[in-house]
């Protein structure tokens, strides 16, 4: 069964800081992985998309790193600002099926001044 | 150029009741997608519209129905709500010629719905 689970469930930084969001798949076999940001009440917005070739890609101060041997992305987010609070949800698409994407359930970053 | 607008963008009812939430899509877009997200959870894929017909449908009961309009618009209904029926539904559009893994989904801000 496709999956992706992401880590931590919660975050809360200080302005200025940076963070580390973590995503973990199973969806095989493995086409491209978004990641998007949802601020509360809204429809979520894609930050960046990265197939199996792509190890690195960046949208501004956000990072975003995929190991497709291992399964693992992360979203990097440099000097944090208060409108970064939102949440942050991880996409994987597979190659072949029914092409509907699999989403996880969110990492929730709250930034305080 | 417009993007997804849903309407409306809040809602209360009552367990029982029936409901019908609306969408129309980007510009552009021929297809259709809805997803209920609860709270604190990620999206949930309902079902997919294209060409006026349910392609796809995630699992969910029959009471969640919908119709697409010749206009691409869409409607999403809800019979004999529960109280787990409460959450956000989003509709998402995009365009069949891009049908596949890389397709984009263009995202609206969403129905919250609450079931009392």
């Amino acid at each position: 069964k496709n999956q992706v689970e992401q880590s931590p469930q919660s975050l809360i930084i200080l302005e200025g800081k940076n963070c580390t969001l973590q995503c973990n798949y199973t969806v095989s076999p493995f086409s491209n992985l978004r990641w998007y940001k949802q601020d509360t009440g809204r429809g979520p917005v894609s930050l960046t998309i990265m197939t199996f070739s792509e190890n690195t890609k960046s949208n501004g101060r956000y990072t975003a790193t995929l190991d497709a041997d291992t399964k693992q992305s992360s979203l990097h987010i440099t000097a944090s600002q208060l409108s970064d609070s939102a949440s942050y949800i991880c996409v994987v698409s597979a190659l072949e099926g029914s092409y509907i994407p699999t989403f996880g359930r969110g990492t929730s970053l709250i930034v305080h001044p | 150029d417009a993007g997804v607008t849903q309407s409306p963008t809040h809602l209360i009812k009552t367990r029982g009741q029936q409901v019908t939430l609306r969408c129309s899509p980007k510009s552009g877009h021929d297809t259709v997608s809805w997803y209920q997200q609860a709270l604190g959870q990620g999206p949930q894929f309902i079902f997919q519209y294209y060409e006026e017909e349910e392609r796809q449908r995630g699992n969910f009961p029959d009471r969640f129905s919908g119709h697409q309009f010749p206009n691409y618009s869409s409607e999403l209904n809800v019979n004999a709500l529960l109280l787990g029926d409460s959450a956000l539904y989003l509709c998402a559009s995009s365009l069949n010629r891009d049908r596949g893994p890389n397709e984009k989904l263009f995202f609206g801000s969403g129905t919250q719905l609450s079931v009392l």
